[in-house]
């Protein structure tokens, strides 16, 4: 079992619907929780970045933590043609290494 | 200009041959990382250093060798390429007081026939 599951998708919306984007971990000790979003033919870049467990709201990205239930969550309102992108989970439990999702790939159309 | 620049962006190779991918940074960043790609898996870290004479193994380290060269320059090198090392490469950095955010590169794709 991988420590990090992410479904790879794709996942295809219109424009202007809400998504929610989901992983799950088999590891208790993670603290530090990301989501990263990859445009095609680019390098990953951090979207979102939680510490333990909540709620943290940027502009129309909202990640929330479970640690409970082990399962992390990135929702996207009012999404745009341009939230188009691969979109992989990250987490960790010390300085030195992350552990990432294998992504999702998110499709939205006009 | 890139932040972190790797070179080169795409290279198709034979197996048995030696290839090295270069990453450099303007950011000044202490912490140095490679990572390889594959669909279905995700990112993978091969190797990693916390300054120049600090280097470690990453989760899939065989088959790769890393030089840190100077504080801004991490060469990740393949000693004899083989098929299954076909795959897009990252180089990304951080800063000491690491808060998970890496800077990644745009990547270099290696084809390995």
């Amino acid at each position: 079992q991988k420590e990090v599951e992410q479904d790879p998708g794709p996942l295809s919306v219109p424009e202007g619907a809400i998504v929610s984007l989901n992983c799950t971990y088999s590891n208790s000790a993670f603290q530090y929780f990301m989501w990263y979003r990859q445009y095609s033919r680019k390098g990953p870049e951090l979207l979102m970045y939680t510490y333990s467990s909540g709620n943290k709201e940027d502009g129309r990205f909202t990640a929330q933590v479970d640690k409970s239930s082990k399962y992390i969550s990135l929702f996207i309102r009012d999404s745009q043609p341009s939230d188009s992108a691969t979109y992989l989970c990250a987490m960790n439990y010390n300085t030195d290494k992350l552990i990432f999702g294998t992504g999702t790939r998110l499709q939205v159309f006009p | 200009d890139a932040d972190v620049t790797q070179t080169p962006r795409n290279r198709i190779t034979k197996t048995g041959k030696r290839i090295m991918l270069e990453c450099s940074q303007t950011k000044g960043h202490d912490r140095m990382y490679w990572y390889r790609q594959d669909p279905g898996l995700g990112l993978r870290l091969i190797y990693y250093s916390f300054d120049v004479k600090d280097i470690n193994k990453g989760e899939i380290s065989d088959g790769y060798s890393v030089s840190r060269q100077a504080q801004a320059k991490f060469s990740l090198s393949l000693e004899s390429a083989i098929p299954n090392q076909t795959a897009l490469y990252f180089c990304a950095t951080s800063t000491a007081a690491n808060t998970g955010e890496l800077f990644f590169g745009e990547g270099s794709r290696l084809t390995v026939l």
